[in-house]
């Protein structure tokens, strides 16, 4: 077990629908990551919230909304995707690399499997 | 852009058999670590690296990090099925103000009984 958990596991959903993504961390840390994992691509980094401000948005379509309410908890909320867009969803978590000396040590949860038809 | 190279991006070996994979960046990086991903599963942090010519062992896995900071391998001893999973390297940028880590496209490691 991680101490980082993600809901749902899976998600098939069509282009018009509306989801959200839920992760959740236990180890009590104070930065949170959304990540997208895609075939034959490197991780890629979709938002940072750090003390519960995001303070990276790395060009993502306004189609991905993220929102966290408390350091604890973070969602990923979902409008309109496109096929292209199906891919490995990962949350993760760390204590804020200035509190760490500078290391950031993340702890990512299982992911959800997104697929857009 | 900085950018983390992992070779090989696939390596299919027997049971028994050592191993090493590698992590090459122009860049220095204040620390390094390596996680191990599984399928279906977020990747797990296997150790993480901070001074320059550092070795670290964890059980038949030895981590290396470069005496530039720009480098890293990972050498399996005797390896196993379990070993079996995808092995992401990623670097912390250094003096980066946010601490994002930069991640390789991984090796993926298969290890035949």
């Amino acid at each position: 077990e991680t101490g980082v958990t993600q809901t749902p596991r899976h998600l098939v959903m069509g282009m018009t629908n509306k989801k959200s993504l839920k992760c959740e961390q236990h180890l009590g840390h104070n930065a949170m990551y959304w990540y997208k994992q895609s075939a034959k691509k490197p991780l890629e980094l979709m938002f940072v919230y750090s003390l519960e401000e995001r303070v990276e948005n790395n060009s993502v379509p306004s189609r991905f909304s993220p929102e966290c309410p408390n350091s604890s908890h973070l969602f990923l909320h979902l409008h309109t995707l496109q096929p292209e867009d199906s891919a490995l969803y990962l949350c993760a978590s760390s204590r804020t690399p200035t509190l760490a000396g500078g290391i950031n040590e993340q702890f990512f949860g299982p992911g959800t499997r997104l697929t857009v038809l | 852009t900085q950018l983390l190279e992992q070779s090989p991006q696939f390596l299919s070996i027997q049971e028994g058999e050592n191993l090493t994979v590698y992590c090459n960046s122009s860049s220095v990086f204040s620390s390094l670590q390596w996680y191990r991903q599984e399928p279906g599963e977020g990747p797990v942090l296997l150790v993480t690296v901070v001074t320059g010519g550092e070795v670290k062992k964890l059980k038949r896995l030895t981590f290396q990090f470069g005496d530039a900071r720009k480098d890293s391998s990972l050498h399996i001893t005797a390896a196993q099925p379990g070993d079996t999973g995808l092995y992401l390297c990623a670097g912390l940028n250094y003096g980066g103000s946010q601490g994002n880590l930069i991640f390789g496209k991984g090796t993926k490691l298969s290890v035949k009984p």
